[in-house]
């Protein structure tokens, strides 16, 4: 089974608008975290935003939040107020704390229309 | 404040033969991991490094062998090359100590097997 699952291969944004990109995860872990990177063109993985499993808050990170539902084991990611420099591929993560583990997703490439 | 370096940016290779590809981590940090990044797809986990000993290991053949020095830096080896070792490797690095343990990634080597 897949750990890390995103559905969406690619998506389309207007400039300014915001966007939800999904990612859900498959763990048995109590502890854990997920993470979101952004890889444009280049190829550099840049660290977005970080979720804890024990954390209560939602993590944001100025434009970006992350809406982490435990219950249905999803943390998706949501870009406000969208660039055109937002235009790239983006990974959701997972760290399994007991295994020391990282598995990502295969990506949504995002496309930020001006 | 020194990001993840990694060398060679690229590099072009035969089959059957060996390939180093070199990381030296951020600074202040102790725990190397890497990645193998095929097109169109996430990053795949090959292994990763702490107190120069392997701690975790994905689903990779033995061809595929590390080492981390005492200045934290590391190697990945790569023996008896195959076509379909041809990717975008990533070299990450993270604080052990951190229960969050973000990794900050390196820009990659582009290997090519020929």
């Amino acid at each position: 089974a897949q750990k890390i699952t995103q559905t969406q291969p690619g998506m389309f944004v207007q400039e300014k608008e915001a966007v939800t990109l999904d990612c859900t995860y498959d763990t048995s872990d109590q502890s854990y975290g997920l993470f979101w990177y952004k890889q444009p063109s280049s190829g550099e993985m840049i660290f977005l935003i970080y979720q804890g499993s024990y954390d209560e808050q939602n993590a944001t990170e100025g434009r970006y939040s992350l809406n982490f539902q435990k219950a249905r084991k999803s943390a998706n990611l949501v870009i406000s107020a969208s660039q055109l420099g937002d235009s790239a591929m983006y990974f959701c993560a997972m760290r399994e704390e007991i295994l020391n583990k990282f598995y990502f997703g295969s990506g949504t490439k995002l496309n930020v229309k001006p | 404040d020194a990001g993840v370096t990694q060398s060679p940016t690229h590099l072009i290779k035969t089959r059957g033969q060996q390939v180093t590809l070199r990381c030296s981590p951020k600074s202040g940090h102790d725990t190397v991991s890497w990645y193998q990044q095929a097109l169109g797809q996430g990053p795949q986990f090959i292994f990763q490094y702490y107190e120069e000993e392997e701690r975790q290991r994905g689903n990779f053949p033995d061809r595929f062998s590390g080492h981390q020095f005492p200045n934290y830096s590391s190697e990945l080896n790569v023996n008896a090359l195959l076509l379909g070792d041809s990717a975008l490797y990533l070299c990450a690095s993270s604080l052990l100590a951190t229960r969050q343990e973000t990794q900050y990634f390196g820009p990659g080597t582009r290997l090519l097997v020929l």
